[in-house]
């Protein structure tokens, strides 16, 4: 149980194309969906946290504008790299927790995104 | 300080040994306790999850929590060679939704 899907797994763009990766809860509702990026031999950095209905928050030096959440059902959020450029070559995981706070986060398997 | 610190490895063992992974945090604040495993190029995947101090165990797996010494474990028993991927500890606490991550630690079991 408790399977995150994310698509695609990797995706090879050029610059200023803009760019949508998914990331669907399978087997359960998902209230809450968080978007993390994660360079090279380093941990997880939270991007943003969706729940469903409403607008993400996002972490400090996060644009908003530059990286669009939509969480739009309880199985599905959306993240839109809009203009995507080099610097925003990287490896996107999301995650998903069920109802209540104290239930774990499920991630997803990654997108490794290349901006050429 | 990083609020939880672990050690990036790598951890070479052989076959069948008993591995001892680690962190410790600062934040007393922090009561839920995880370990992720992710092998390359691939998402975090939950091995276990525990609240507040105490031991958990799950097949080859054992958690420990030591609040009082703000230090974390997992414990893998009889290590495979599929066992070898990047461990990372991860915690958070009552309030909101954020998790605090260690920086992962690479464990390699040789055969």
């Amino acid at each position: 149980g408790a399977v995150v899907s994310q698509h695609p797994s990797w995706v090879i763009c050029k610059s200023g194309t803009s760019v949508k990766i998914e990331c669907r809860s399978l087997d359960f509702q998902a209230t809450t969906m968080f978007w993390y990026r994660q360079f090279p031999k380093q941990s997880l950095m939270l991007m943003a946290t969706s729940n469903e209905g409403s607008k993400a928050t996002y972490e400090q030096g996060v644009e908003k504008d530059k990286f669009l959440i939509n969480h739009a059902s309880l199985t599905l959020s959306t993240l839109t790299v809009t203009s995507a450029h080099p610097e925003d070559s990287s490896f996107y995981i999301c995650s998903a927790r069920a109802g209540s706070l104290n239930q774990p986060q499920h991630f997803g398997d990654g997108t490794r995104l290349s901006i050429l | 300080q990083k609020e939880v610190e672990q050690d990036p490895g790598p951890l070479s063992v052989p076959e069948g040994a008993i591995v001892s992974l680690n962190c410790t945090y600062s934040n007393s604040a922090f009561q839920y306790f995880m370990w992720y495993r992710q092998y390359s190029r691939k998402g975090p995947e939950l091995l276990m999850y525990t609240y507040s101090s105490g031991n958990k165990e799950d097949g080859r797996f054992t958690a420990q929590v030591d609040k009082s010494s703000k230090y974390i474990s997992l414990f893998i028993r009889d290590s495979q060679p599929s066992d070898s991927a990047t461990y990372l500890c991860a915690m958070r606490s009552n309030a909101g939704n954020m998790l605090t991550f260690g920086g992962g630690t690479r464990l390699m079991v040789k055969p």
